[in-house]
């Protein structure tokens, strides 16, 4: 089975910009989950998506949106990008998400570094 | 929401001696504890995990234990060797959301 795929893998924008990532999970995984690394902070949850719809988000502005397509593939938005949005994008996709009882396994993308002059 | 700590953030042992890493959750719901290990330049990738309802579980040189009074977890390997050089995540998985540690940057020298 072919992993979690991420595109692209680097982007290079400016302030003001707006992004969009992708991720397109295991096939047959219905939950795609994304989060920002930086250096000393982690993994910070963004949003999760289930089945086209948003289940979970976390505490980020409302310039980052995504949306997920009836093929379980994502997309991640940045609009009106700030130097602080420099990070790398991870998404992570389960078979049935991580809220409610489910124990499923988080597999990752190799994530996209993005960098904001 | 949830909180978790991870302590240290950063780690040097010596080849064949063991590594511990603790995290502390905030959440009393939580009910599911991965741990993450990320090779520089590579994905995180899940090397153990422990459900709420289990207090101890090992995987050959790997162990996890939980503490659900007290809201800890920690991670144990044994014998480490130059390739478990990494940066290890624990998370915590509340009802509505995954919540990870800030990581711990392990070394193993040689």
């Amino acid at each position: 089975k072919a992993g979690v795929t991420q595109t692209p893998r680097y982007l290079i924008k400016t302030r003001g910009q707006q992004v969009t990532l992708s991720c397109s999970p295991i096939s047959g995984h219905r939950s795609v989950s994304w989060y920002q690394q930086t250096p000393g902070q982690g993994l910070q949850f963004l949003f999760e998506y289930f089945s086209e719809t948003q289940r979970n988000k976390g505490n980020f502005p409302g310039r980052f949106s995504g949306r997920q397509f009836s093929n379980s593939r994502s997309e991640m938005n940045v609009s009106t990008l700030e130097l602080g949005d420099s990070a790398l994008y991870l998404c992570a996709s389960s078979l049935a998400g991580t809220s409610g009882g489910a124990y499923n396994e988080q597999f990752f993308g190799p994530g996209t570094r993005l960098t904001v002059l | 929401g949830e909180n978790v700590e991870q302590h240290p953030s950063t780690l040097s042992v010596q080849e064949g001696d063991s590594a511990v890493i603790k995290c502390t959750y905030s959440d009393s719901a939580s009910n599911y504890f991965p741990w993450y290990k990320q090779e520089l330049g590579k994905r995180p990738q899940l090397i153990i995990d422990i459900r709420s309802n289990v207090g101890e579980k090992k995987d050959q040189r790997i162990a996890v234990t939980l503490n659900k009074t007290a809201k800890h977890f920690s991670l144990h390997i044994t014998e480490t060797q130059p390739e478990d050089s990494a940066v290890y995540f624990c998370a915590a998985r509340g009802y509505q959301k995954v919540t990870f540690g800030t990581g711990t940057k392990l070394q193993v020298i040689p």
